[in-house]
């Protein structure tokens, strides 16, 4: 599970700005899962993405968060006018069917 | 939605002894049940994981146990090492209609191991 890459591995944003979080899966892997972990909890399912779909985003908020996985380059999960609440670490994980693996996380903070 | 349930949140263990973290869940069609490791400030990392047409899975110190009529399964570290330490998290998951095997996570298990 090496081979998920996420950047910025830190990323400090003041409320109202913009947050953008990069995930590269494993090679071979089109599946691509978007977690929120709060500290002292679990992570909670956001969204899951094929190349150039999104499939499930069940899990997103309705208004400021989107993602996308175009055909070339990473995943981006995108944070519009940050709040101070949105502070979390964010995974991403890459499946090629069930098992997922998981990329090192982006920790947002919000100021 | 499914929900889980883990326990318990912390645990200590003398190294050498066996620890046990229990989930339970709600959804009866969920189908797969990974069990994952994080280490502070590190990603989770999947450790071992089991399927519902399975009851047991060992992968040497680790073995997982499930029982789909009681919706619940296990996780088994056997002669605990200080390296176990960590929070462990259970899952489960259905898949959607649209293919998805999104996660359901437990609240996690901070595993203490007293050299």
């Amino acid at each position: 599970n090496a081979g998920v890459m996420q950047n910025p591995r830190h990323l400090v944003r003041r409320r109202g700005q913009e947050a953008r979080l990069r995930c590269s899966p494993m090679k071979g892997h089109s599946h691509v899962y978007w977690y929120r972990q709060l500290p002292e909890e679990g992570l909670k399912f956001m969204v899951y993405l094929q190349k150039e779909n999104i499939i499930d985003e069940s899990g997103m908020p309705k208004e400021r968060f989107s993602a996308e996985f175009p055909k070339e380059g990473p995943s981006i999960l995108r944070i519009q006018q940050v709040v101070r609440g949105d502070s979390a670490a964010y995974f991403c994980a890459s499946s090629r069917s069930y098992e997922q693996y998981f990329g090192p996380g982006t920790r947002l903070t919000v100021t | 939605g499914e929900n889980v349930e883990q326990h318990p949140s912390t645990l200590s263990v003398q190294e050498g002894d066996s620890a046990v973290i229990k989930c339970t869940y709600s959804d009866s069609a969920s189908n797969y049940f990974p069990w994952y490791k994080q280490e502070l400030g590190k990603r989770p990392q999947l450790i071992i994981d089991i399927r519902s047409n399975v009851g047991e899975k060992k992968d040497q110190r680790i073995a997982v146990t499930l029982n789909k009529t009681a919706k619940h399964f296990s996780l088994h570290i056997t002669e605990t090492q200080p390296e176990d330490s960590a929070v462990y998290f259970c899952a489960a998951s259905i898949r959607s209609g649209a293919g998805s095997y999104q996660l359901t996570f437990g609240k996690g298990t901070k595993l203490s191991v007293i050299p």
